[in-house]
């Protein structure tokens, strides 16, 4: 089936620094994936849909430049935590569109997550 | 609008008892229904999905049925297992580019 893979999974940093995270679809192409935040015991907050060869496209409340999203490849989508503060500290989590031939509906997959801790 | 609204949990049950995750939509059109989990510190797993009315959508033993007339697509499995012990994301999907999640069901379960 189709996989996504998410990295870093775990990554510390300090304060004012900046962070990337990578997503790939790693068996098929994905002209759009999804960046996601979590907060502990919640549910997932959609921050932006990330379009490739075009802007991502942000929720309200979603800072575009501290958030900075780039989608240069139909497989690999990145978010950078820009200058990033204790309250960024989030479980992160990215997913592509697939197309899935049995059903005939798009579906979700879903990267394993990146926990940032900022210091 | 779009949107889906789960039973709130946490869910706490005994090993091999019966499960139910209460999940119901508001949709513009006639989505596709997800039901995702999430084990401790992963991201999201698709367990099942249906995309037309009175389909069902199985796996690992869980079912859901898409019951347009009551816009329910609710999650239950016969005999939960410890292994089972997750969050469980309802959701649903229109033109394939969004999709809605509900909150999330924290389910344990003790041996």
């Amino acid at each position: 089936g189709a996989v996504v893979s998410q990295h870093p999974s775990w990554v510390i940093c300090k304060s004012g620094t900046s962070v990337k995270i990578e997503c790939r679809s790693l068996d098929f192409q994905a002209t759009t994936m999804f960046w996601y935040r979590q907060f502990p015991k919640q549910s997932l907050m959609l921050m932006a849909t990330s379009n490739e060869g075009s802007k991502a496209t942000y929720e309200q409340g979603v800072e575009k430049d501290k958030f900075l999203i780039n989608h240069a490849s139909l497989t690999l989508s990145t978010l950078t935590v820009t200058s990033a503060h204790p309250e960024d500290s989030s479980f992160y989590i990215c997913s592509a569109r697939d197309w899935d031939r049995l059903s005939g509906a798009n579906v979700l997959t879903f990267g394993a997550g990146s926990r940032l801790t900022v210091l | 609008g779009n949107s889906v609204t789960q039973m709130e949990g946490p869910v706490t049950l005994s090993e091999e008892a019966f499960l139910t995750i209460n999940c119901t939509y508001t949709a513009t059109g006639y989505p596709s229904l997800f039901w995702y989990v999430q084990y401790p510190g992963e991201g999201l797993q698709l367990l099942l999905k249906a995309t037309k009315a009175d389909d069902k959508g199985s796996n690992k033993g869980f079912e859901a049925t898409y019951r347009k007339e009551t816009t329910s697509f609710h999650l239950e499995k016969g005999s939960v297992q410890v292994s089972d012990s997750a969050v469980y994301f309802c959701a649903l999907s229109l033109t394939g580019n969004q999709f809605y999640f509900g909150t999330g069901t924290s389910l344990t379960v003790i041996p």
